[in-house]
């Protein structure tokens, strides 16, 4: 157990809908990062926070966002869903000192279906 | 952007022996790590590699951050069943930089 905590674990739309998906980081971590992983893909990095501000942005839909609250949580919220939206989405949280900084530990991952 | 080429893309084995897979990247890297993800998981990190030539074990696995800092390599010894899944290397220039992530190597152990 990583201790990143994801819900749901699996999310079942049709297209046109929203959805948003949750990530709650290790304990103590300020950095969270969301990732995309569809079918026989890699990883694509999407967006990452640091205490609640944007950090950095990958290759990140404008239908979709995210945002990272006061108590560190993080929700990233998908619109206007098409078929190829269908994927699983992970979390990822990291220390924010040190050396240990420079690694990421995943969440579960939610599976995200659009019919 | 960055890319990261990890080989072999897959790999059938028989229990009991050896793997190597390794991933090579087009600049520097500062830390390169090594996750492992089951089908419908979250990649778990296996080992995190923070400078140039370090050799860093963790069991049965061992990895390596290249001198030149452009490659990485895992060696899984003795490999049984619950080895099988797909290996990822990530590597990352600082703290605040995304991880860029390998396309995995798919493992497959033969009992």
């Amino acid at each position: 157990d990583s201790g990143v905590t994801q819900t749901p674990k699996h999310l079942i739309t049709a297209t046109g809908q929203r959805v948003t998906l949750r990530c709650s980081p290790r304990s103590g971590d300020l950095s969270v990062y969301w990732y995309q992983q569809s079918l026989d893909q890699g990883l694509q990095f999407l967006i990452q926070y640091y205490n609640g501000e944007e950090r950095a942005k990958g290759n990140i839909l404008e239908r979709f966002s995210a945002q990272q609250f006061p108590d560190l949580h993080s929700e990233l919220n998908l619109s206007s869903l098409e078929l190829g939206d269908s994927a699983l989405y992970f979390c990822a949280s990291s220390p924010s000192v040190g050396l240990a900084g420079y690694t990421q530990y995943f969440g579960p991952g939610t599976r995200l279906t659009v019919l | 952007g960055q890319q990261l080429n990890q080989s072999p893309q897959s790999m059938f084995i028989q229990e009991g022996e050896d793997v190597s897979m390794n991933c090579t990247s087009s600049s520097i890297f500062n830390t390169w790590l090594w996750y492992k993800q089951d089908p419908g998981e979250g990649p778990v990190l296996l080992i995190a590699l923070y400078k140039a030539g370090e050799l860093t074990s963790n069991g049965r696995l061992t990895a390596q951050f290249g001198i030149t800092r452009k490659d990485s390599f895992l060696n899984i010894s003795a490999s049984i069943p619950s080895d099988v899944g797909i290996y990822f290397c990530a590597g990352r220039n600082s703290g605040n930089t995304p991880l860029v992530f390998g396309k995995g190597t798919r493992l497959s152990v033969i009992a």
